[in-house]
């Protein structure tokens, strides 16, 4: 079964602008990740945020994690065609188990 | 460095049919994780390996599917029979010890008509 919840489940937007995407998960968690799928590929590892973490760059990415609220958020600033594609957070729990929500499919317009 | 490879990449049979997956990790990940993947979701987890053993399998169906990793490093998945429903992608990634970023296959896409 899947733990966590992206929202929208559908993104689309112009090149250039920002993409924001959110998660929510149901249990406490180690860490929080987050992969890029393109269409008929595997996925593949963007980012891991660490549950004594609130906020992470990578490049274009930033990730923030809210424990609270059992939230993450991923922007993507400056967005390009080739940012298409489904993003989906993983929470990683005490066992090791890790979790994947149905994922945001993210439309870059150029 | 070769990613996860995994074979076939598509498959086509009939219900009641068995079928075959297999996955060759990257060299010296000792963690190996099944996925399936239905369309619109997120991957769902099957079974975890940590070398020879499966310390993770509360998700699989055993009635009909089986898994299984000789030595520690390849690993085949197999359904019988295949139904229906059982159509979707197949996925395989592997891990380092103690670290979480999983690398992904390319995965395996079963139609069962």
């Amino acid at each position: 079964s899947q733990q966590g919840e992206e929202d929208p489940q559908a993104l689309s937007i112009q090149e250039g602008e920002n993409a924001t995407m959110n998660c929510s998960y149901k249990t406490s968690i180690n860490n929080l990740q987050w992969y890029r799928q393109n269409s008929g590929r595997g996925l593949v590892h963007l980012i891991l945020i660490r549950s004594n973490e609130r906020e992470k760059h990578s490049g274009r990415l930033r990730v923030t994690l809210d424990t609270s609220k059992k939230s993450s958020s991923l922007l993507i600033t400056a967005s390009r065609a080739a940012d298409t594609a489904s993003y989906f957070c993983a929470g990683t729990y005490n066992n090791n188990d890790m979790r994947f929500g149905a994922g945001t499919r993210l439309t870059v317009k150029p | 460095e070769a990613g996860v490879v995994q074979s076939p990449r598509y498959k086509i049979i009939e219900k009641k049919q068995p079928v075959a997956f297999w996955c060759n990790p990257i060299s010296g990940h000792n963690t190996l994780y099944w996925y399936l993947q239905n369309l619109g979701q997120g991957p769902e987890l099957l079974i975890r390996y940590e070398n020879e053993e499966a310390v993770d399998d509360s998700q699989l169906p055993k009635d009909r599917f089986s898994a299984e990793r000789l030595k520690g490093v390849d690993s085949t998945l197999k359904i019988q029979p295949a139904e229906l429903g059982d159509s979707a992608v197949y996925l395989c990634a592997s891990s380092l010890p103690n670290y979480n970023e999983q690398f992904f296959g390319p995965g395996t896409r079963l139609t069962v008509l």
